[in-house]
């Protein structure tokens, strides 16, 4: 079985600051891994995904993650925040039939 | 990027009727296809696998005579919820899989129905 933990429902950060998102994995082999982000009443996009390739994912809109076995972690961080970044953020770890989805982490940009 | 399309993008209708939601992977095959319900301000849940040819493979405590799944082409796959009430509201989400490189989900913008 395999799942997701998103540690944080809930991040406020202000314009121009960090961004740090946090998820844990668990699964019983070598998991696939995504970031997706999901704005108000809009489908899912795709963010970035780690296969087992380098550990250090870059994404689209400057936002990269780090595959950490040893932490089960698998992180999400952006250098500086922009306010078009507000939105839900979903962790999700991939198996050979399907996807598994972390609760969200809801992002809030303040001016 | 791989495009999934979504038909309707909303849909309001009267309890006890039918609604057919499809899902439809525009320039690339997709042997399977995922089905996935968000409730507000929540997580997509998945409702069910959905494999070219052959039968829908449901998660536990997903009602297969509500949710009935057609993959009848490696394009479309539909869903239609039978008979519906209510709490059968909801945004409901499709994904196609990739099989080429990455072997990448592509989402759907999803349906929202809305049961009066």
């Amino acid at each position: 079985a395999q799942s997701v933990t998103q540690l944080d429902s809930h991040v406020s950060v202000s314009e121009g600051t960090p961004v740090l998102l946090r998820c844990n994995y668990s699964s019983s082999y070598s998991p696939s891994l995504f970031w997706y982000v999901q704005h108000p009443n809009k489908g899912l996009q795709l963010l970035l995904k780690y296969t087992s390739a380098a550990t250090l994912v870059k994404g689209i809109n400057g936002f990269e993650a780090e595959f950490k076995k040893s932490e089960t972690s698998f992180h999400l961080t952006k250098p500086s925040a922009h306010m078009s970044d507000a939105a839900e953020y979903f962790c999700v770890v991939s198996g050979a039939n399907d996807m598994r989805f972390g609760a969200g982490t809801r992002l809030t940009v303040k001016p | 990027g791989a495009v999934v399309s979504q038909h309707p993008s909303r849909v309001i209708c009267k309890s006890g009727t039918s609604v057919k939601i499809e899902c439809r992977s525009l320039d690339f095959q997709a042997t399977t296809m995922f089905w996935y319900r968000q409730f507000p301000k929540q997580s997509l849940m998945l409702m069910a696998t959905s494999n070219e040819g052959s039968k829908a493979t449901y998660e536990q405590g997903v009602e297969k005579d509500k949710f009935l799944i057609n993959h009848a082409s490696l394009t479309l796959s539909t869903l239609t919820v039978a008979s519906a009430h209510p709490e059968d509201s909801s945004f409901y989400i499709c994904s196609a899989r990739w099989s080429g490189p990455g072997d990448t989900q592509y989402f759907g913008p999803g349906t929202r129905l809305t049961v009066l």
